[in-house]
């Protein structure tokens, strides 16, 4: 079935630091989102992308439907940017499927 | 921005028993979405709702899931009878338009233990 290998599973950053998580998808996407769970649960709006980029803020997101991925930058940390970020996908009818998230630490 | 409000955050229920989950989506929006996530994994499609039906749903979504939004109402998953595989987070979503092509937005899940 359709799948979203994410990457990385975890990930360390110190305050003012940056890097990228991605997404790969075995199939053809036609839009990808990208969320953040916060401490209480809940699934905070991040993207949504049916082509092109975004940027917003400190995070800058990127989708390629033709070379099937999806791209999270984050840049200059901050302590409150912790949390567990999650890409969700479809291929247009009205699944989306999640990749297993992955899990940012950003320390002093 | 947009909410989307679950009832209970939590629920505890024995095996057999009927449970209802609860979703209070965004307003305007005209699909409902339920996902599944059991502790340590993805999070699992179950079913799409528009319009009074059901117009997609996985494998996951077995013949004791039920879901309706009576009179624009709550949107709610029901699981008669449960088991104790049912044991998971669900978060329920919403959308203006169909499938995932559009914006999706989330409620912060049920936990439902089933004992």
């Amino acid at each position: 079935g359709d799948q979203v290998e994410q990457s990385p599973s975890a990930l360390s950053l110190h305050e003012g630091t940056g890097s990228a998580l991605r997404c790969n998808f075995t199939t053809t996407m036609r839009a990808v989102q990208w969320f953040r769970k916060n401490s209480r649960g809940s699934l905070i709006n991040l993207f949504y992308l049916a082509s092109g980029t975004k940027e917003n803020g400190r995070l800058k997101s990127a989708f390629d439907s033709k070379e099937r991925y999806s791209t999270l930058h984050i840049r200059d940390a901050q302590l409150e940017d912790s949390g567990t970020y999650f890409c969700a996908a479809g291929t247009g009818g009205y699944k989306v499927v999640f990749g297993s998230g992955t899990r940012l630490l950003v320390s002093p | 921005g947009p909410k989307v409000l679950q009832i209970p955050s939590h629920q505890i229920i024995d095996m057999g028993q009927m449970v209802t989950l609860n979703c209070d989506p965004v307003s305007n929006h005209l699909y409902f979405y339920w996902y599944k996530q059991i502790l340590g994994q993805q999070m699992e499609f179950l079913v799409n709702f528009y319009n009074g039906k059901v117009m997609e749903k996985s494998k996951l979504f077995k013949d004791q899931f039920s879901v309706e939004r009576p009179d624009g109402s709550y949107f709610t998953l029901k699981i008669q009878p449960t088991a104790l595989e049912d044991s998971a987070v669900y978060f329920c979503a919403s959308s203006l338009g169909g499938g995932s092509q559009n914006t999706l937005y989330f409620g912060a899940g049920t936990r439902l233990s089933v004992l």
